[in-house]
């Protein structure tokens, strides 16, 4: 089973719609992130978590909140969905270790990719 | 974090090695050199990084510079499999700062 997995793998909604992302790991991590990538780009931070009661706004978070359920769970949600914002979103793992300075392997779902019409 | 500068594209033949440059020349003394890959939107894989000294791992070699500002991330017998976009990326706090990367393709 994978590590990192992500739900919906695909999802096609309407200008206006709620919608959720959701996303869920048993690597034991800390640390869980959002990415957006647009094609031809590089991926974009939205938000970051650093443990259940942190949460911190990444470069374009405008648009989106997240909730960070458990350790395991963080979810993506988009409250009044654009055209714009279709786009293939990546959730993130890291572990944090004491003593090692600098530590960013992470670990990524297999994406959503997410059709606003 | 400092800014990093990769070739759109490369190409290179089945069997050879594969040379990545990056570079980054504003590069301060504790930030480290992450490489990273995509292969055709599934989610980036981690490389290798480093700080530095050069590192080698089961899946590439990362040289870097004496002085630091640029770096070459070696995939010494490259196959149709690492086709992929490779992303350099330097940072000194806990974000990964994506830019567009460079397009390796593996050719047979």
């Amino acid at each position: 089973d994978a590590d990192v997995t992500q739900t919906p793998r695909n999802r096609i909604t309407k200008t206006g719609k709620r919608i959720m992302l959701e996303c869920s790991q048993t690597k034991g991590h800390d640390r869980m992130y959002w990415y957006r990538q647009d094609p031809g780009l590089g991926l974009r931070l939205i938000y970051y978590s650093f443990d259940v009661k942190d949460i911190n706004k990444g470069e374009i978070s405008d648009g989106y909140s997240v909730s960070r359920q458990a350790q395991a769970k963080f979810s993506l949600s988009l409250e009044s969905a654009i055209p714009n914002q279709t786009a293939l979103y990546f959730c993130a793992t890291s572990a944090f270790q004491v003593g090692q300075g600098n530590y960013n392997e992470q670990f990524f779902g297999p994406g959503t990719r997410l059709t606003v019409l | 974090d400092a800014k990093t500068t990769q070739p759109p594209s490369m190409d290179c033949a089945e069997g050879r090695a594969a040379n990545l440059p990056c570079n980054h020349s504003t590069i301060s003394g504790n930030e480290y050199v992450y490489w990273y890959r995509q292969i055709h939107s599934q989610g980036p894989q981690y490389i290798i990084h480093g700080l530095k000294n050069n590192e080698t791992n089961e899946m590439a070699s990362l040289i870097i510079t004496e002085d630091r500002k640029s770096s070459t991330l070696i995939l010494p017998h490259a196959t149709l499999r690492d086709t992929a976009v490779y992303y350099c990326i330097v940072i000194g706090g806990n974000k990964l700062v994506f830019g567009a990367g460079t397009i390796l393709r593996v050719k047979s």
